[in-house]
């Protein structure tokens, strides 16, 4: 079965201070496709990453960046430098071998970033 | 501007009563979804089709139905038989619905919400 775990409920940062979102899975596939998405206030899912299991490169976009890491299944998301912008629900998700085209997502973190 | 349109953007049900959400896409896409998402909580997949005049069960399909006869549409119905449909609804699409667009990202529609009157 596939899993995502999301641990951070909710994270409160001032602005301008680095943070790090953190997500682990479970999937007994060896392909599988990790992806974040963001979720403003307005609703719609925005993509930001797709990650597949045999690249473990680290991938840096702007203030974003994104440490995969096989050996402890996880697949953290780091923003730098946070602006008020950047407060939303960010979500993890997990599409794995046997899937059949479903991601499983997380529950989300609730990023607050204050002025 | 290509994108993905859901409409109405809230949308109040009466006991008793079935009705249907709509979805459309002009981002020429095989693949489309449904999604449910409850407070606090990630979102689930209610239905998902990979090609037009097919569709297939996710996870929590029960109480709801779809339809899918044209590429660009993907109209989801909650019927009367889903006892707590309220909750915030996404549509998505993705580029391909074969093997090879499996791992495609799946973008999102602005979503509809859902109450009971």
């Amino acid at each position: 079965a596939q899993k995502v775990t999301q641990a951070q409920t909710e994270i409160s940062v001032v602005e301008k201070e680095d943070v790090t979102l953190d997500c682990v899975y479970e999937t007994r596939d060896t392909t599988y496709y990790l992806f974040w998405y963001k979720q403003p206030p307005s609703g719609e899912l925005v993509f930001l990453i797709r990650r597949n299991s045999f690249d473990e490169q680290n991938e840096i976009s702007g203030r974003y960046s994104w440490n995969f890491q096989k050996s402890t299944s996880s697949f953290n998301f780091t923003i730098t430098a946070s602006q008020v912008v950047d407060s939303a629900v960010y979500f993890c998700a997990l599409l794995s071998g046997g899937s059949n085209y479903k991601l499983t997502f997380g529950k989300g973190t609730l990023l607050t970033v204050n002025p | 501007d290509g994108g993905i349109t859901q409409s109405p953007k809230y949308l109040f049900r009466k006991e008793g009563q079935n009705v249907t959400l709509s979805c459309e896409q002009n981002l020429n896409h095989d693949a489309m979804y449904w999604y449910r998402q409850d407070p606090g909580q990630g979102l689930r997949l209610i239905y998902y089709s990979q090609i037009v005049n097919d569709f297939q069960k996710g996870d929590i399909a029960e109480g709801y139905s779809v339809s899918r006869e044209k590429k660009e549409s993907f109209p989801l119905t909650v019927t009367s038989a889903q006892k707590n449909p309220t909750a915030f609804y996404l549509c998505a699409s993705s580029i391909e619905g074969g093997s090879s667009g499996r791992n495609q990202p799946q973008h999102f529609g602005d979503g509809t919400r859902l109450s009971i009157l």
